[in-house]
């Protein structure tokens, strides 16, 4: 039972555009929400969170986007660069405090020049 | 920031043979510890949750007499993967969370297991 999905498992983007990687989660007790960068063979890279409370949250580059009524968050990545090529995970709790993490299936994201 | 060290990054061992895998928080008392499993191509897979001091929660499917966890001090956990098989081939990742969440989840840097 797959609670956490990214239906992409892949996405091209030319340099200097926006990526927009997309997550739907099926357990509405979730209210915690995480993006992670993965390189192969190495540990997630945390990116940016945000609690059910908010539809927004902004870092820099990175923006996440919660509908919590359609149980969908999407990642913002503008402008894309070469060195975001990676795989993105999406992750959910039931809490945010020491509470397990639930992961997606992960979108390998490219970027080209 | 939390560093989580992670070791060995990569082991090959023979089947039969039990493997140990170290997770230390460097910088952070680590009250709970997270360990994920990840096939290639696949997701991150909680298989067990480990509170210092407390016997670990394993997840449904993992077998807690394969996969010995420790966790005995606040900078130190450990999993020990006992009697492994090919099928235990995989690439194995520690997280760590403080009692206040100050550092959020702290992953460790993986370790790939190769079971021949």
């Amino acid at each position: 039972d797959q609670q956490v999905k990214q239906n992409s498992p892949s996405l091209s983007v030319q340099e200097g555009r926006i990526s927009i990687l997309n997550c739907d989660y099926t357990n509405s007790m979730f209210d915690y929400f995480l993006w992670y960068k993965k390189y192969p063979a190495e540990g997630p890279t945390f990116l940016i969170s945000i609690s059910s409370i908010k539809d927004k949250n902004e870092d820099g580059r990175f923006t996440v986007f919660l509908n919590k009524s359609a149980k969908h968050l999407s990642l913002h990545i503008v402008p894309s660069q070469p060195g975001d090529s990676a795989v993105y995970f999406c992750a959910a709790s039931k809490t945010g405090t020491a509470s397990k993490l639930t992961f997606g299936t992960g979108t390998r994201l490219q970027v080209t020049l | 920031g939390a560093v989580v060290s992670q070791h060995p990054s990569w082991v090959i061992c023979k089947s039969g043979t039990s493997v140990k895998i170290e997770c230390r928080s460097l910088d952070f008392q680590a009250t709970t510890m997270f360990w994920y499993r990840q096939f290639p191509k696949q997701s991150l897979m909680l298989m067990a949750t480990s509170n210092e001091g407390s016997k670990a929660t394993y997840e449904q499917g993992v077998e807690k007499d394969k996969f010995l966890i420790n966790h005995a001090s606040l900078t130190l956990s450990t999993l020990t993967v006992t009697s492994a098989h090919p099928e235990d081939s995989s690439f194995y990742i520690c997280s760590a969370t403080d009692r206040s969440f100050n550092y959020g989840y702290t992953f460790g840097s993986g370790t790939r297991l190769t079971v021949v």
